[in-house]
């Protein structure tokens, strides 16, 4: 099946320690993007990538990283340096952005950052 | 930046009812996208509008793209339980890298 995935679904991290969160997708799709969510809120934009090896900040960048190294994943490492980190992790993509259709997110599960 | 203000917040209807929502922006849209959330999952995409005017149905639900290309509107006909979620919208502007999304609208319905 074609999709989006992500994990784990829960993720548990210690005060100081840096995790890194999976996103896979094998609908041969350009673009990948990182969500952050947080109780009773909307999406707020972490990191994009529009191609292979390259990546932008989106609006809530600090404390992230990325990488983008293989079309089909684009992981996401939650530094020390993020002091509430504690969310709902979101990855999308899409096909090709900036034709039409084309920027058409599609989401993953999700996974579920808890500080210790 | 760019905003959408989507509303309601939340909605609470009786099963069977129908149920509008809406999104609106001061700023011009290319696409704007419906998605639903289920709790603890990812937003799952209801419908994606991509012409000003445009009217789509994906079973009872129906989406408009505003003709001033400012709004969109999500309306449920006879609702179901399985519609309780949260409701996003999602635009485009021209030019733009990102989608912007609304905050949510929170559908709760009693039996």
């Amino acid at each position: 099946d074609g999709g989006i995935t992500q994990s784990p679904k829960y993720l548990f991290r210690k005060e100081g320690q840096n995790v890194t969160l999976s996103c896979e997708q094998n609908l041969n799709h350009d673009a990948m993007y990182w969500y952050r969510q947080d109780p009773g809120q909307g999406l707020r934009l972490i990191y994009y990538s529009q191609i292979v090896n390259d990546f932008q900040k989106g609006d809530i960048a600090e404390g992230y990283s990325v990488s983008r190294e293989k079309k089909e994943s684009f992981p996401l490492t939650v530094t020390s340096a993020q002091k509430n980190p504690t969310a709902f992790y979101l990855c999308a993509s899409s096909d090709h952005p900036g034709q039409t259709a084309g920027e058409t997110q599609y989401f993953g599960p999700g996974t579920r950052l808890l500080v210790l | 930046g760019q905003q959408l203000n989507q509303s309601p917040q939340s909605m609470f209807i009786q099963e069977g009812e129908d149920v509008s929502m809406n999104c609106t922006s001061s700023s011009i849209f290319n696409t704007w996208l419906w998605y639903k959330q289920d709790p603890g999952e990812g937003p799952v995409l209801l419908i994606a509008l991509y012409k000003a005017g445009e009217l789509t149905s994906n079973g009872r639900l129906t989406a408009q793209f505003g003709i001033t290309r400012k709004d969109s509107f999500l309306n449920i006909s006879a609702s179901i339980p399985s519609d309780v979620g949260i409701y996003f919208c999602a635009g485009l502007t021209q030019g733009a890298q990102k989608l912007v999304f609304g905050q949510g609208t929170r559908l709760t319905i009693n039996p």
